[in-house]
C-alpha cells in the first residue's frame, strides 16, 4: 500500500462547478500538507500549505486536513479552463534530525470546460 | 526575480551516453532536490542536498550521481548505467526552515 493515495482521474468539470480533490495517507506521523498545480510540460507550482487540521482558504482554494480519517481536500470553487492540470498533493511528517522528504501523490488530472 | 533555472527544456541523447541536466536557485535556500516524473507514477526523488558538499540518495538513485560545490547549484548526470533514463526530470529547493518546497520549470531528457 501507497504511503499517499490520489485517484488519477481524469476529473471532468464544467466551467463554474466546485471540483474537489483528495488525498488518502497512512502515515499518522503527517504533519504538514500541501497542494501543488502542474500545468502539462511545466514543473509543479505550490497552491496552498497547511499544518496540521483545519481548512485555508485562498481565493477560489479551500484546503482541508481530517488528521483522524487521514484525509486531505482541495475546493476549487467557481472553477475555471485555466484551472485545467495536474494537481499533486503532498505530506511530511515535523523535521527530524535534519531530513525533510516530501511523499507526494501520483496527481490527479482536472479538465475543466467551457 | 527570484526563482529556480533548469536547462536545457529538452535534451536528446543517444543511449550510452552521459548527460548532465543544470538547476540553479537565486532563493538562497540550502536544500536542493531532484525528482523523476513518469507517466501515472507520481514524483520519485533521486538525490538531495541539505548543504554544500554533502548530498544524500533518494529512492531511485542507481544510474545517477550528483554534486553540491556552490549552494547556487545542484548539477544532475545521468549516467549510461540508469537503464530507463527517458523521462521528466525536476529540480526543487527548500529553505528558511520552512517544509515546502518550490520546483524549476523541468527537463526532458530522451534517449534513444
Amino acid at each position: 500500500q501507497k504511503e499517499v493515495e490520489q485517484d488519477p482521474g481524469p476529473l471532468s468539470v464544467p466551467e463554474g462547478a466546485i471540483v474537489s480533490l483528495n488525498c488518502t495517507y497512512s502515515n499518522s506521523a503527517f504533519q504538514y500538507f500541501m497542494w501543488y498545480r502542474q500545468y502539462s510540460r511545466k514543473g509543479p507550482e505550490l497552491l496552498m500549505y497547511t499544518y496540521s487540521s483545519g481548512n485555508k482558504e485562498d481565493g477560489r482554494f479551500t484546503a482541508q486536513v481530517d488528521k483522524s480519517s487521514k484525509y486531505i481536500s482541495l475546493f476549487i470553487r467557481d472553477s475555471q479552463p485555466s484551472d485545467s492540470a495536474t494537481y499533486l498533493c503532498a505530506m511530511n511528517p515535523e523535521f527530524s534530525g535534519g531530513y525533510n522528504k516530501l511523499i507526494f501523490g501520483a496527481g490527479t488530472r482536472l479538465a475543466v470546460h467551457p | 526575480d527570484g526563482g529556480i533555472t533548469q536547462s536545457p527544456k529538452y535534451l536528446f541523447r543517444k543511449e550510452g551516453q552521459n548527460v548532465t541536466l543544470s538547476c540553479e536557485q537565486n532563493l538562497n535556500h540550502d536544500a536542493m532536490y531532484w525528482y523523476r516524473q513518469d507517466p501515472g507514477q507520481g514524483l520519485r526523488l533521486i538525490y538531495y542536498s541539505q548543504i554544500v558538499n554533502d548530498f544524500q540518495k533518494g529512492d531511485i538513485a542507481e544510474g545517477y550521481s550528483v554534486s553540491r560545490e556552490k549552494k547556487e547549484s545542484f548539477p544532475l548526470t545521468v549516467t549510461s548505467a540508469q537503464k530507463n533514463p527517458t523521462a521528466f526530470y525536476l529540480c526543487a529547493s527548500r529553505g528558511g526552515g520552512r517544509y515546502e518546497q518550490y520546483f524549476g520549470p523541468g527537463t526532458r531528457l530522451t534517449v534513444t
